[in-house]
């Protein structure tokens, strides 16, 4: 069943923060998060697995609440780089198989 | 490195032609992947191929084939296609089967049937 992310679009301006939310109505083993520019295919960020720690670089991070099947996508300070559509995955059980949400776009102005 | 490479870019096709799409890695990955884009939208997985020799459908295999013809190719096969497939397709890879893996995507195929 695919995730469901919210908002569905968020507007910035540079320096400002965002979070990106990703939730699930099953049990997860592992979420993933992706950057995919206009025109362009995604790009890996992050993944965070079940019983892991928080993960991040540079100025974006991420958190996975197991019990509630949710993650959270961190975006702190935010540069016109990051402008783009955000997409979590998720697989229910330790395989590769992702289900990917709708996505979230990220649009980060001067 | 090339990574994941896709061949065609581009394809315009005419209702009830075949086609196949062609994907390589250079990573030595085990698990390969077909998703397709439609505007607005999330990836959708079509098929996929956890290691070689194995294939299994994925959401939206209907109408689609795959072939996973070594560890390195994985092409996608319409047979018949019709205007519901007009998609941007891209073909992913990851590690070991089995443990989750980050997936890296090719630069996807723009594909309009009329």
């Amino acid at each position: 069943q695919q995730p469901v992310q919210s908002p569905q679009a968020v507007i910035l301006r540079e320096g400002e923060d965002a979070v990106i939310n990703c939730s699930s109505s099953k049990a997860l083993y592992s979420v993933h998060w992706y950057r995919q520019k206009h025109g362009e295919a995604p790009v890996f960020l992050m993944i965070l697995l079940k019983g892991g720690e928080q993960k991040g670089h540079d100025k974006i991070s991420a958190s996975f609440n197991e019990k509630k099947q949710q993650s959270s996508l961190y975006l702190t300070a935010s540069q016109l780089s990051y402008s783009g559509t955000y997409f979590c995955g998720t697989d229910g059980y330790s395989g590769s198989r992702l289900t990917f949400g709708e996505g979230t776009q990220l649009t980060v102005n001067p | 490195n090339a990574g994941v490479t896709q061949t065609p870019k581009f394809q315009v096709l005419k209702t009830g032609q075949s086609m196949t799409l062609q994907c390589a890695q250079d990573m030595n990955h085990n698990s390969m992947y077909w998703y397709r884009q439609d505007p607005g939208m999330g990836l959708r997985l079509i098929y996929y191929s956890a290691s070689e020799g194995t294939t299994d459908k994925g959401e939206v295999p209907n109408g689609y084939n795959v072939s996973r013809l070594n560890k390195r190719e994985f092409s996608l096969r319409l047979e018949s296609a019709a205007p519901s497939q007009t998609s941007v397709y891209f073909c992913a890879s990851s590690g070991l089967a089995g443990i989750s893996y980050e997936q890296y995507f090719g630069p996807g195929t723009r594909l309009t049937v009329t």
